[in-house]
Order: structure tokens, then sequence, then C-alpha cells
């Protein structure tokens, strides 16, 4: 079975800083895809970034960017130059294809992003 | 294009009764998701359908059961409702000949069962 651990309940960053939350992972898959979603207040889940675990690179979209480590099973996101609306909670997520596109979840990370 | 909608947006419920919620996925979607957020937790897998038939399934009793209809909208069923079943309930769908990891999130039922 595969599992998905955010050991960071709750982060806070002041306004313009650099923050970093984690995810860890266990897999005995080689092809697999890791996200990082965004759940603001108002509940909808909205796709920051992803990453196909065949790919070496390292994924970024503007001002976030992922440190995929696939040895260390690790799969971590930053967020630079935090802004007020990247408060929300953050979900780090598995998916191995063709199981029936099954995605797996963290706990969640709760980021407050301080004025 | 209209994102993923579902409805209600809040339901309270008695135990033992049954709830369905329902699901309009996004257009041109033919997958949809189902999962459940308890308080506090990430999103738990329940099941997947595409193109109206069950396509993947996670550890969740038989008395969730689903339905995807021809337009694609769906409807999560769970019958003798449990305190624990009390939830927010997602929905994600995925579009025709996409990439299978494009899920698009509703905005949820919040389920609270007495």
């Amino acid at each position: 079975a595969q599992t998905v651990t955010q050991s960071q309940p709750e982060m806070s960053v002041q306004e313009a800083e650099t923050v970093t939350l984690s995810c860890t992972y266990d897999t005995s898959e080689n092809n697999y895809y890791l996200f990082w979603y965004k759940q603001p207040p108002s509940r909808q889940m909205i796709l920051v970034i992803r990453q196909e675990a065949y790919k070496q690179q390292n994924a970024t979209e503007n001002r976030f960017s992922v440190n995929f480590q696939k040895a260390a099973k690790s799969f971590s996101l930053k967020i630079s130059d935090s802004q007020l609306g990247d408060t929300a909670m953050y979900f780090c997520a598995f998916m191995k294809p063709r199981t029936g596109n099954q995605f797996y979840f963290g706990t969640g990370t709760s980021l407050t992003v301080i004025p | 294009e209209t994102g993923v909608t579902q409805s209600p947006t809040h339901l309270i419920k008695t135990r033992g009764q049954q709830v369905t919620l329902r699901c309009s996925s996004q257009s041109g979607h033919n997958t949809v998701s189902w999962y459940q957020q308890a308080l506090g937790q990430g999103p738990q897998f329940i099941f997947q359908y595409y193109r109206e038939e069950e396509n993947g399934r996670g550890n969740f009793p038989p008395r969730f059961s689903g339905l995807q209809f021809p337009n694609y909208s769906s409807e999560l069923n769970v019958n003798a409702l449990e305190l624990d079943d009390s939830a927010l309930y997602l929905c994600a769908s995925s579009p025709e000949g996409g990439s299978t990891y494009e899920q698009y999130f509703g905005p949820g039922t919040r389920l609270t069962v007495t």
C-alpha cells in the first residue's frame, strides 16, 4: 500500500518570504506521479504542481517549485515570495497509473502567510 | 467552460438514513472520482467512474455506491449512515483523452450525521 506523510501540521511564513513544506511517501513502484494540491478556506482543491517520477528535473510553476528526491522518497514544495493568497491547506498526493487512478493524500499542512 | 459543481452544499442526516450526493463534471470530462475528507484529514479515495462503469474502488464498504450517467454527471449514495460518515465529500472529474492525473475538484458537500 502507498502512504503519504506530511509531518508539519501547521506552518507560517511572513509575506514575501520563502517557505518549504515537506512530504515523504512510501511505495515499491517505479512509475508514479506526485502532486501538491492547495485547499483554500473556500474548500475547492486546486492543483499547484505535479511531478512525474521518471523525470529527474524538478517541476516549477511560477513561485512554486519542488525538490523531488526519488531515492529518499521525498517531495517537498517550496513557495517563494509568499503572498496572502497562499494561505491554505496544502496536500501532498501520490498516484500510481492504471490502478483506477487512485490518489493517496497526506494529512495536509495548514500554511498561514502573515502580513 | 463550467467547473465541477456539487449539490447540496450542506446536508444533515440522522444515523441509519440514506443520502444521495450529486456531482456535475466539467464539460468534456468523462471520468469522475469521489473522495471522503474527514475533519483534519486528507481526502480518502472512495471510487472512480469512467464512461458509466466503476473503474476502481478504495477501502470503503458496499453501503457506499455510485452511479455515472450518460451526461457524465454522477451520484454518490450512502446507505445506513453512521456517525463516522460525517465528512466533506469531494468529487473530481478528469477530461476525455487527457492525462489521467488532471483531476478538477468540486467545492464539496458537507455531510453531518447526527
